[in-house]
């Protein structure tokens, strides 16, 4: 089946700190989010991609969707505390419609005081 | 707005013995969806639901796990009997369509111990 490569599994950074992470995948994905999960809950979407070589930023948080619909990367700049939490890339297959989402395994950040 | 309610929060039972799981989707919403997040991975399809049909189910464990929709609002999923294999969080997400997808809202999950 179709999935996600998510990378890195777990990042240890510092206040401040500009965070990277990405997704990837063997096959074509039409529409790409990026959510935030915290202990305890469901995940909370961040960001939706719906076209290719689209990027978007809500706040300290970017994403881009890769013109190959292979790949999307999340950026977060200047890192703050509430940062911390699992972040998983999901996408959807499928053009329109609603549709199942794909996730990959997640990304850890922990901040170091 | 009032956001996808699940209840239980947590449940803990004995393997073999039946539990069901509640979800309320966000007003308006005809899409209903039933994943399940084992520790340490991203949440996994179980079930989609258009309105009172399910429209993909190919990923639910027919043989123990059962789902209903009744009026399109409402959704309960069943498992009879439990074994230890499905300690996990069930996920309820909602969506209603936006843009050139489906944007998907999450419950909070209900947190399942098999013991």
């Amino acid at each position: 089946g179709q999935q996600l490569n998510q990378s890195p599994q777990s990042m240890f950074i510092q206040e401040g700190e500009d965070v990277s992470m990405n997704c990837t995948s063997s096959s074509i994905f039409n529409t790409w989010l990026w959510y935030k999960q915290d202990p305890g809950e469901g995940p909370v979407l961040l960001i939706a991609l719906y076209k290719a070589g689209e990027l978007t930023s809500n706040g300290r948080l970017t994403a881009q969707f890769g013109i190959t619909r292979k790949d999307s990367f999340l950026n977060i700049s200047a890192s703050i505390p509430s940062d911390v939490g699992i972040y998983f890339c999901a996408g959807q297959p499928g053009i329109q419609g609603a549709q199942k989402l794909v996730f990959g395994q997640g990304t850890r950040l922990t901040i170091n005081p | 707005e009032a956001g996808v309610v699940q209840s239980p929060r947590y449940k803990i039972i004995e393997k073999k013995q039946p539990v069901a799981f509640w979800c309320n989707p966000i007003s308006g919403h005809n899409t209903l969806y039933w994943y399940r997040q084992n520790l340490g991975q991203g949440p996994e399809l179980l079930i989609r639901y258009e309105n009172e049909e399910a429209v993909d189910d190919s990923q639910l464990p027919k043989d123990r796990f059962s789902a209903e929709r009744l009026k399109g609002v409402d959704s309960t999923l069943k498992i009879q009997p439990a074994e230890l294999g499905d300690s996990a969080v069930y996920l309820c997400a909602s969506s209603q369509r936006a843009g050139g997808g489906e944007t998907q809202y999450f419950g909070p999950g209900t947190r399942l111990l098999v013991l």
